[in-house]
C-alpha cells in the first residue's frame, strides 16, 4: 500500500464555499504534486512543491492554492468553489535524491479526491 | 513542451489473450524517462513500468513488457497473459531527466473480458 492519504475521498459542496483538500505523506519525500482529472481523461498538473516552503504552479492553470510548511503536507485550497472545479485531484510525491534503481523518479499516488461542486 | 499521445482510447480483449497499448510522444531532449501508470476502477495510480532513456534494452516486469523505439519516439506496453485484474485506465508518461514532473497521456481503457 502507498503511504500517501488523500481526504476527503469525496466531497459535495456548493457553490462559493470554502474548501480544503488534504493530503499526507509518510515516507519523507521532497516532491509534492496536485493533479487534476477529468473523469476518463488525462492528468494535469496544477502545483508542485520541490520542498518545504516551496511551491510552484503547474502547467494547467488553477485557481487553487497550496502551502507546503511541513514536509509530509501539501494542502490544496479553494477559496470559491465554482461547478467548473468539479473534478478529481490526485496527489502525488517522489523522492529525487535517489540516485537510480528502480524508485528513482517514480511518483507515489494517492486515491484522490472527487469534487463535486452545486 | 513535451507531449504525450494515446491514440487508443479504449481496448478490449478475452482474458490469457496478449494486448498491446500504444503511446508516442514528441520531445527534443536526449535523456528522459517513460512510465506507464495503471488506474484500477475507483483506485489509486500505481505504477506498471518504467524505462530509462538511455537504455537500449526494453524493460520487463513479469507480464508487462515495453518496445521502446527511441528514433521513432514510440513507447508501447505489451501485456501478456492477460488477467480481469488488469482491468484499468492505463497512462502513458514522460518526464524530462532532473525535471521530476510527469506529462501524461490522454489513457487508454482497457477491459479484459472473462
Amino acid at each position: 500500500e502507498a503511504d500517501i492519504y488523500q481526504t476527503p475521498r469525496y466531497l459535495v459542496i456548493g457553490t462559493g464555499k470554502k474548501i480544503t483538500l488534504e493530503c499526507s505523506q509518510t515516507m519523507g519525500h521532497d516532491k509534492m504534486y496536485w493533479y487534476q482529472q477529468d473523469p476518463g481523461m488525462e492528468l494535469h498538473l496544477i502545483h508542485y512543491s520541490y520542498g518545504v516552503n516551496s511551491t510552484e504552479k503547474g502547467d494547467l492553470s488553477s485557481e487553487s492554492t497550496v502551502s507546503r510548511i511541513r514536509t509530509e503536507h501539501f494542502p490544496l485550497t479553494l477559496e470559491s468553489a465554482r461547478p467548473s472545479h468539479t473534478s478529481q485531484y490526485l496527489c502525488a510525491s517522489s523522492d529525487s535524491r535517489g540516485t537510480g534503481g528502480s524508485g528513482a523518479n517514480v511518483l507515489t499516488f494517492g486515491a484522490g479526491s472527487r469534487l463535486t461542486v452545486l | 513542451a513535451q507531449t504525450v499521445t494515446q491514440s487508443q482510447p479504449e481496448m478490449s480483449v478475452q482474458e490469457a489473450e496478449t494486448v498491446t497499448l500504444s503511446c508516442t510522444y514528441d520531445t527534443s531532449e536526449s535523456n528522459y524517462y517513460l512510465f506507464w501508470y495503471k488506474q484500477p476502477p475507483s483506485r489509486q495510480m500505481i505504477l506498471v513500468i518504467r524505462q530509462e532513456a538511455y537504455k537500449q534494452q526494453n524493460a520487463t516486469e513479469n507480464r508487462f513488457s515495453v518496445n521502446f523505439q527511441k528514433a521513432a519516439k514510440s513507447f508501447s506496453l505489451k501485456i501478456s497473459d492477460s488477467q480481469l485484474g488488469d482491468t484499468a485506465m492505463y497512462f502513458c508518461a514522460f518526464m524530462k531527466q532532473g525535471a521530476q514532473k510527469l506529462v501524461f497521456g490522454q489513457g487508454t481503457r482497457l477491459t479484459i473480458n472473462p
